[in-house]
């Protein structure tokens, strides 16, 4: 079965650096997703992505957060001068946009900022 | 807004017992309604859905889940529980529309005992 892939697996990066997290969609899919789960508590929608251009965002997708699909097939999240709360488990999803489909989730990026 | 309520933080079953996992959710329609199960340091897996029609639903791995309109809830069950059940279960909402952001509850871990 096809599946979303995410690398790194493990990211550590020292406080006010940028990260680059990357994802694989599926092939034929055509929605994009970034969650985070920092350790501990619940899965939370950072952003969602369709056409090249962002549908919608959370209030925790503020403007060191960026998205975008620059080659067609990867799907980045990048995270401009990161804090130590970014510290969290980052998982891409991907939608078909079929009906009755679900999202497909990544095994997740494990972000941790020293 | 859209919310999840997954009352039960921990539970604990013997190996073969049943389980029922409780999730509600707060909407005036009808969500697409979905959980998913984690692993430790896993991603997530989707165990099953439900979009329309029939109310209860099967999954993978043993498990169904039933929707009650009238309690707003999605309870998740399993006759028998296996050893290697043991994990962290979410019930997600997706509320608007089929390509919608999903909404987490904060997870039900289930520890399992032989």
């Amino acid at each position: 079965e096809p599946e979303v892939t995410q690398t790194p697996s493990h990211q550590v990066t020292q406080m006010g650096q940028e990260v680059i997290l990357r994802c694989v969609p599926i092939s034929n899919h055509l929605y994009f997703y970034w969650y985070r789960q920092i350790l501990g508590q619940k899965v939370e929608f950072l952003v969602s992505f369709y056409n090249n251009e962002i549908s919608e965002k959370s209030e925790i997708f503020d403007d060191q957060f960026s998205v975008e699909r620059p080659d067609g097939s990867n799907f980045t999240l990048k995270i401009r001068s990161t804090k130590l709360e970014d510290s969290a488990m980052y998982f891409c999803a991907t939608h078909t946009g079929v009906d009755n489909q679900p999202q497909h989730f990544g095994d997740g990026t494990r972000l941790s900022i020293l | 807004a859209q919310s999840v309520t997954q009352p039960d933080i921990h539970i604990t079953v013997s190996e073969g017992a049943s389980l029922e996992l409780r999730c509600n959710y707060s909407y005036g329609a009808t969500p697409y309604l979905f959980w998913y199960v984690q692993s430790p340091g896993q991603g997530l897996q989707l165990l099953l859905k439900y979009f329309s029609g029939d109310t209860l639903v099967q999954g993978i791995k043993g498990f169904e889940a039933e929707f009650k309109r009238s309690q707003s809830s999605f309870n998740l069950r399993k006759p028998s529980v296996h050893w290697s059940d043991a994990a962290e279960y979410f019930c997600a909402v997706g509320a608007n529309y089929n390509t919608d952001k999903l909404i987490f509850g904060t997870g039900t871990r289930l520890q399992v005992f032989p």
